[in-house]
């Protein structure tokens, strides 16, 4: 199976910073960049942010983008947030079965 | 609103099995492929396997096959897996997911958290 690495494991940043998450996967994920972004809160549903590696679900803020093809993927969150402190996760569906990164986590400095 | 809506916290024993359940608001869910998904303390997400609820067709996680069973109820809109022969490994929270459109996980149950333990 296709495993996914983020990094890196923790982000301490401040409200206002600029916050540059990284997912990597072990084969390439189809043309039509088949991969996603969630964020998670303790206690929470995972909530879609992005999908297709560079669109933003119904709902998500601006600041929230995605990029990469291929092996390397990218969030970037332009100013964060205090509701932005949160981990997130990347998943690959272009290869059975769909698959997920370990985390990062992104609190508060 | 949509909302998955998932059945509260259960304690097991080694061996035994247990069912978790997902209602389904504001929207039908014949239509929508229906995942389930979990997270062991300290670990990644881990898909376990999907339902189709117009038709019942599933497909399961090589892993655990033969162990899970993903059911539906489509006159309740409630998706439920039962998961067998409990071990210590399979204390995870477990999640509900919709498929949508794209493919995407697009709506999350809140979580169920199964502690197996003796």
């Amino acid at each position: 199976e296709t495993v996914l690495t983020q990094s890196p494991a923790t982000l301490s940043l401040s409200p206002g910073e600029r916050a540059t998450l990284s997912c990597r996967t072990s084969q390439s994920v189809s043309s039509s960049n088949s991969l996603a972004w969630y964020q998670h809160k303790p206690g929470q549903a995972p909530r879609l942010l992005i999908y297709d590696g560079s669109n933003r679900a119904t709902g998500i803020p601006a600041r929230f983008s995605g990029s990469g093809s291929g092996t390397d993927f990218t969030l970037t969150i332009s100013s964060l947030e205090p509701e932005d402190f949160a981990v997130y996760y990347c998943q690959q569906r272009s290869n059975w079965p769909p698959t997920f990164g370990q985390g990062t986590k992104v609190e508060i400095k | 609103q949509v909302q998955l809506v998932q059945s509260g916290a259960e304690v097991k024993k080694p061996g035994a099995s247990v069912k978790v359940s997902c209602k389904a608001f504001g929207f039908i869910f014949i239509p929508y492929a229906m995942h389930w998904v979990r997270q062991a303390p300290g670990q990644r997400l881990k898909w376990m396997g999907w339902i189709n609820p117009g038709n019942g067709d599933t497909k399961y996680s090589q892993n655990l096959q033969g162990r899970v069973t993903i059911t539906r109820d489509t006159s309740a809109n409630t998706v439920y897996m039962e998961l067998d022969s409990l071990r210590s490994e399979d204390t995870a929270i477990y999640y509900c997911a919709r498929q949508d459109s794209r493919g995407w996980f697009d709506y999350w149950g809140q979580g169920t958290l199964v502690t197996v333990s003796s």
